[in-house]
């Protein structure tokens, strides 16, 4: 396994469009995280998966964003309309159950560009 | 809400200069505190890392003490190389609900010269 991976790694979209986004986890994991990172800041957390069970999903940004992992495997993440403020790195995390030793990895992210 | 601050950059070393980047952060509970690095064209890594009060993670040459009563998890390094250059990320674990929801600082930029 080489870790978490992200596609596309760079997206250009116009403003309106409707943008898709894919994060395939370390296979064992169950735990998978989505976060926004805009341009001189850290992450932000958006959104969490126990297996297909999306357990937090009060962080996403605008109710033009939704997140799915119908079978506890990869994710997508949609944004819906897009709009100029949505240009950001988009990271996606996964981890085992935590516990104190647990860690995250982060994939490489999908950076959005809306024109 | 919890949150972490750190200091802006960028930080501009001489290799084998010593290395401190500041972190503070504001937390109801007892979070766990992390340092992770983003080197150019690559995802956030984890650097290390401490779980409770006064424990020191450690890691590449890098440390950071958890202090409860500064509220702070200051990155250091004793002598840096260039290789070293990057994004450097403070942040903690929100809550005690059982999962890894990190809180990030906004990031510190280390640039190392020969």
């Amino acid at each position: 396994d080489t870790g978490v991976s992200q596609n596309p790694r760079h997206k250009i979209t116009k403003r309106g469009q409707n943008v898709t986004f894919r994060c395939d986890p370390i296979s064992e994991h169950n735990r998978l995280y989505w976060y926004r990172q805009t341009l001189g800041q850290g992450p932000e957390f958006l959104t969490y998966f126990q297996n297909e069970a999306q357990l937090e999903k009060s962080r996403l940004l605008s109710d033009r964003f939704s997140a799915e992992r119908p079978k506890g495997s990869f994710s997508t993440l949609e944004i819906q309309r897009t709009e100029q403020g949505d240009s950001a790195m988009y990271l996606c995390a996964s981890s085992l159950d935590p516990t104190e030793n647990t860690e995250a990895f982060f994939g490489q992210g999908t950076r959005l560009t809306v024109v | 809400g919890d949150s972490v601050t750190q200091m802006e950059g960028p930080v501009t070393l001489s290799e084998e200069a010593f290395l401190t980047i500041n972190c503070t952060y504001t937390a109801t509970g007892y979070p766990s505190l992390f340092w992770y690095v983003q080197y150019p064209g690559e995802g956030l890594q984890l650097l290390l890392k401490a779980t409770k009060a006064d424990d020191k993670g450690s890691n590449k040459g890098f440390e950071a003490t958890y202090r409860k009563e500064t509220t702070s998890f200051h990155l250091e390094k004793g002598s840096v190389q260039v290789s070293d250059s990057a994004v450097y990320f403070c942040a903690l674990s929100e809550g005690n609900t059982g999962f890894q929801k990190l809180v990030f600082g906004t990031g510190t930029r280390l640039l190392v010269s020969p």
